[in-house]
C-alpha cells in the first residue's frame, strides 16, 4: 500500500463550488504539506503543518484553507473554486527528527470550469 | 526572498549522451539540497540529497550532484542517459531554521531512443 494517499485523484468542478482534497499517510510523520504544481512554475507551497496543532501559510495560501484532523490526515479546501486554481495538487510528508526528504502522494488533478 | 533557479526548462538528448542540469539558489545560510524526479504520470520521488559532508553525492540510477557552496549551486549529472530517464527534474532547497523547502521550476528532459 502507498505511504501517502490522496483522494480524489481527479476532479472537475465548477466555479464557485467548495471542494476538499484529502491526504492520508501511514509513515508516522508529523510534518505534512500541500503544494500545487503548474507547468513552468514547479511546486509552490500552499500550507504546511508540523504537528496537529501547528498550521502555517505557504507562499500561495489565498483562496485555500486546511484542516489537520489527525497526525495522519491533512485536508485542503477550496472555499469557492476559481478557474486559475486548476492545477495538480500534491500532498507530502516528512520526518521532524532531522533533515529529511519529503514523501509525495500521487497527486490530485483538479479542473475548475 | 529565497529562490531556486533551474537554468534549462527543456532538454532533449540522445541516449548515451551526458547530462548536466543546473541549479542555483539564493540563500546565504546553511542549506539542505535535493533533486527530485517526476516520471510521466507519477508523483515526485527523491533522486538524491545533500545535508553535509562530501559535496559530491550519488543517488539512484547513476545520478550524482555536486554542491559548490561558493557558487550556490547543486548541479545534477549523469554520464550516460537512457530513454527511461525521460522525466521532469526538480531541484529543491531547504534552509535550516526556515523549515520550508523551495522548489525550482523544473527541467523537462526528453531522451531520444
Amino acid at each position: 500500500d502507498a505511504d501517502v494517499t490522496q483522494t480524489p485523484r481527479n476532479r472537475i468542478t465548477k466555479t464557485g463550488k467548495r471542494i476538499m482534497l484529502e491526504c492520508s499517510q501511514t509513515k508516522g510523520h508529523d510534518r505534512m504539506y500541500w503544494y500545487r504544481q503548474d507547468p513552468g512554475l514547479g511546486l509552490r507551497l500552499i500550507y504546511y503543518s508540523f504537528d496537529v496543532k501547528d498550521i502555517n501559510k505557504g507562499e500561495i495560501s489565498d483562496g485555500y484553507s486546511v484542516s489537520r484532523q489527525a497526525q495522519a490526515k491533512f485536508s485542503l479546501s477550496l472555499e469557492s473554486a476559481i478557474p486559475n486554481q486548476t492545477a495538480l495538487y500534491f500532498c507530502a510528508t516528512s520526518d521532524n527528527r532531522g533533515p529529511d526528504e519529503q514523501y509525495f502522494g500521487p497527486g490530485t488533478r483538479l479542473t475548475v470550469t | 526572498a529565497q529562490s531556486v533557479s533551474q537554468h534549462n526548462h527543456h532538454v532533449i538528448l540522445s541516449e548515451a549522451a551526458s547530462l548536466e542540469l543546473g541549479c542555483n539558489y539564493s540563500y546565504g545560510g546553511t542549506v539542505n539540497l535535493f533533486w527530485y524526479v517526476q516520471y510521466p504520470g507519477q508523483h515526485l520521488q527523491l533522486l538524491l540529497k545533500y545535508f553535509s559532508g562530501d559535496p559530491l553525492v550519488k543517488g539512484i540510477k547513476g545520478f550524482e550532484a555536486e554542491f559548490i557552496k561558493s557558487k550556490f549551486s547543486f548541479n545534477l549529472r549523469k554520464p550516460s542517459v537512457q530513454w527511461s530517464d525521460t522525466a521532469e527534474y526538480f531541484c529543491a532547497v531547504e534552509s535550516l531554521g526556515g523549515f520550508k523547502t523551495i522548489f525550482g521550476a523544473g527541467t523537462r528532459l526528453f531522451v531520444k531512443a
